[in-house]
């Protein structure tokens, strides 16, 4: 079992580019999420889906777009890069117990 | 607005001490309250939970106490290890939140020999 995988672990993104960073569980969770952690400021939700087709958005939601076409996948869209992006992001599946399972993250610098 | 605080930011510990890591939240219909665990370059994971009908859940080394009238939950830690050293996330969920987990902003456990 994989868990929660996400790609790329790294990207380095030039203001005003666009990128998508994937996320795939194969637990058969319904809940997903994406989530953006920087210093001091915890982990942030960016947007959810509470199962395919349905998406909605967390507390900042500005500047991403996401789809759910499928259970397994969540992919988070950046439409134009800024600096303000540079962050860490992790995505994350919820199946019928509490917890989140959370995949390993990826870095971002927008330069 | 924070519904989840983490008011310190950093805890020091001796190893083999005691670590208490504390939370406090704002909304009343949480149900269920959780704690992670991360370490630099990692996944958060999950460590202990506790559900609201209960006002204790022990794992071990770890300790969830929930205080339900005070809105206050903490985990303890004993005894710390060198290895317990990571940021902790108190999180919580249920009531209407359909699924969505609220995180506080994290404590910094060092724990030294």
């Amino acid at each position: 079992n994989a868990g929660v995988t996400q790609t790329p672990k790294f990207q380095v993104l030039k203001t005003g580019q666009s990128m998508t960073l994937q996320c795939a569980q194969d637990m058969n969770h319904e809940y997903m999420s994406w989530y953006r952690q920087d210093p001091g400021m915890g982990l942030r939700l960016i947007h959810y889906s509470v199962g395919a087709g349905i998406t909605d958005q967390g507390e900042v939601p500005n500047g991403y777009n996401v789809s759910r076409s499928t259970t397994e996948d969540f992919p988070l869209r950046l439409l134009s890069a800024a600096p303000s992006q540079t962050s860490v992001y992790f995505c994350a599946s919820k199946g019928a117990l509490y917890g989140y399972t959370f995949g390993s993250g990826t870095r971002l610098t927008v330069v | 607005d924070q519904q989840v605080k983490q008011n310190s930011p950093s805890l020091s510990v001796q190893e083999g001490r005691i670590s208490i890591l504390n939370c406090d939240y704002t909304n009343s219909m949480f149900d269920y309250f959780l704690w992670y665990k991360k370490y630099p370059a990692e996944g958060p994971t999950f460590l202990i939970s506790i559900s609201s009908i209960k006002d204790k859940n022990e794992d071990g080394r770890f300790t969830v106490f929930l205080n339900k009238s005070a809105k206050h939950l903490s985990l303890h830690i004993v005894p710390s290890q060198p290895g317990d050293s990571a940021v902790y996330f108190c999180a919580a969920g249920g009531g209407s939140t359909l699924g969505r987990l609220y995180f506080g902003r994290g404590t910094q456990l060092t724990v030294w020999p």
